[in-house]
């Protein structure tokens, strides 16, 4: 069964500030998702990475997946209120369903 | 654009009675989900239908039974309910490939 470790689990920080979040595992992945779910939402998908060293970015968030397909990160820049909510990465790996990670909660405050 | 619909939002049930919780999505997508959300335990896949008349267990599949009645529609049934299903059961479709647009959601308690 694959794994994948998000950190922090929570995270708390001020309006302006960057942030980084963590997703890691020690299975190999052919591709990844990140989601941000919002309370009495579901899930809304972010962005997929599939190829390693890869890195997208989605107006002030830049997404990296490893160069091992192991890992992934998300970095924010000038955090806002309106990112708040609750980072989920998911993984592929071969024909096994997707495998979420638990969640970074991110709290922004103005 | 009404994307993925879920109902019932909120249901309660006694210990041993069935629902099914139905969901349907308008985007012509092959592929339809069903996961459930436990505080701690991340999202897990129950079953999915890669494509119309197909069904597959997924992670945790005992005490769920599914049905994809056309490309729309794939409803969950709990033949008798356990508190131990009490959870947020979240529906998601997709082209093919990984859940691209999930539901709202349905929050199930089970006394």
């Amino acid at each position: 069964t694959q794994l994948l470790e998000q950190s922090p689990q929570f995270l708390s920080i001020q309006e302006g500030e960057n942030l980084t979040v963590y997703c890691n595992s020690s299975s190999v992945f052919s591709s990844l998702q990140w989601y941000r779910q919002e309370p009495g939402e579901g899930p809304v998908l972010l962005v997929t990475v599939v190829t390693g060293g890869e890195v997208k970015k989605l107006k002030r968030l830049t997404f990296q997946f490893g160069d091992a397909r192991k890992d992934s990160s998300l970095h924010i820049t000038a955090a806002q209120p309106g990112d708040t909510g609750l980072y989920l990465c998911a993984g592929k790996a071969g024909n096994t369903p997707l495998v979420f990670g638990k969640g970074t909660r991110l709290s922004v405050i103005a | 654009n009404a994307g993925v619909t879920q109902t019932p939002k909120f249901q309660v049930l006694k210990t041993g009675q069935s629902m099914t919780l139905q969901c349907a999505q308008d985007m012509n997508h092959n592929s339809m989900y069903w996961y459930r959300q436990d505080p701690g335990m991340g999202l897990r896949l129950i079953y999915y239908s890669a494509s119309e008349g197909t069904t597959d267990k997924g992670e945790v599949p005992n005490g769920y039974n599914v049905s994809r009645l056309n490309k729309r529609e794939f409803s969950l049934r709990l033949e008798s309910a356990a508190p131990s299903q009490t959870s947020v059961y979240f529906c998601a479709s997709s082209k093919g490939g990984q859940p691209q647009h999930f539901g709202d959601g349905t929050r199930l308690s089970i006394l």
